[in-house]
């Protein structure tokens, strides 16, 4: 499976904005980086993906690095709701969504 | 609402019963994925449907199967229950299992073995 190392935390002030990191630097040219969140006892939400350019939506913005092996969600302004377990995927191909351990995020008011 | 409706949202039951675990995937979308999430435990992913066909298996035990009808709604079937198989089950669905398509997760059904 496709690996992606994160910061098993991160703590933010609420209403700043939250740059959270990923390493994947055995991606492969059609593997798309995938990042979703969860809440306790709650299913993955989907937050963006993207290939290679830089992705914007109402959630969030992910930069991804020129060479693809890293990338960086974005929380423009975080808020008590944005507390919870970020996960970076590489989605390859056809397959399953392999979960990694994931970021906890803290957000401190 | 991701539009991934999964049934029973919570279920107590004894050790060595059956249980079947249900999921609707969002209107339109063809692939359904099985993942099993115990107490602090990560996202295990167990089995990948598309269009009725098993496409990819994970660390689904022998006791649990599943399959996808021609509704394409799915269910996962448990069996012989032990209590370590006390979890939350997440259903969740895509279009068609492309890399470049978003999977949308149900809420999951709570199993609790007594």
């Amino acid at each position: 499976d496709a690996k992606t190392t994160q910061p098993n935390s991160m703590e933010s002030n609420e209403e700043e904005p939250v740059h959270l990191p990923c390493n994947h630097s055995t991606i492969s040219g059609t593997d798309y980086i995938h990042w979703y969140r969860q809440l306790p006892s709650q299913g993955p939400e989907y937050v963006i993906h993207g290939l290679t350019s830089n992705v914007n939506n109402r959630m969030a913005s992910l930069a991804i690095a020129e060479d693809r092996k890293s990338s960086t969600l974005i929380l423009h302004r975080a808020t008590l709701r944005d507390a919870a377990v970020y996960y970076c995927i590489l989605h390859v191909g056809n397959e399953k969504l392999t979960f990694g351990t994931g970021t906890r995020l803290t957000i401190i008011p | 609402d991701s539009g991934v409706t999964q049934t029973p949202k919570h279920l107590i039951t004894a050790t060595g019963q059956r249980v079947t675990l249900r999921c609707s995937p969002r209107s339109g979308d063809l692939s359904v994925y099985w993942y099993q999430q115990s107490l602090d435990q990560g996202l295990q992913f167990l089995i990948q449907y598309y269009n009725g066909e098993e496409r990819a298996k994970g660390n689904i035990l022998e006791r649990f199967s599943a399959q996808q009808f021609p509704d394409l709604h799915s269910e996962l079937n448990l069996s012989s229950l032990e209590l370590g198989d006390s979890a939350l089950y997440f259903c969740a669905s895509s279009v068609d299992g492309g890399s470049g398509n978003t999977i949308y997760f149900g809420e999951g059904s709570w199993l609790t073995v007594v």
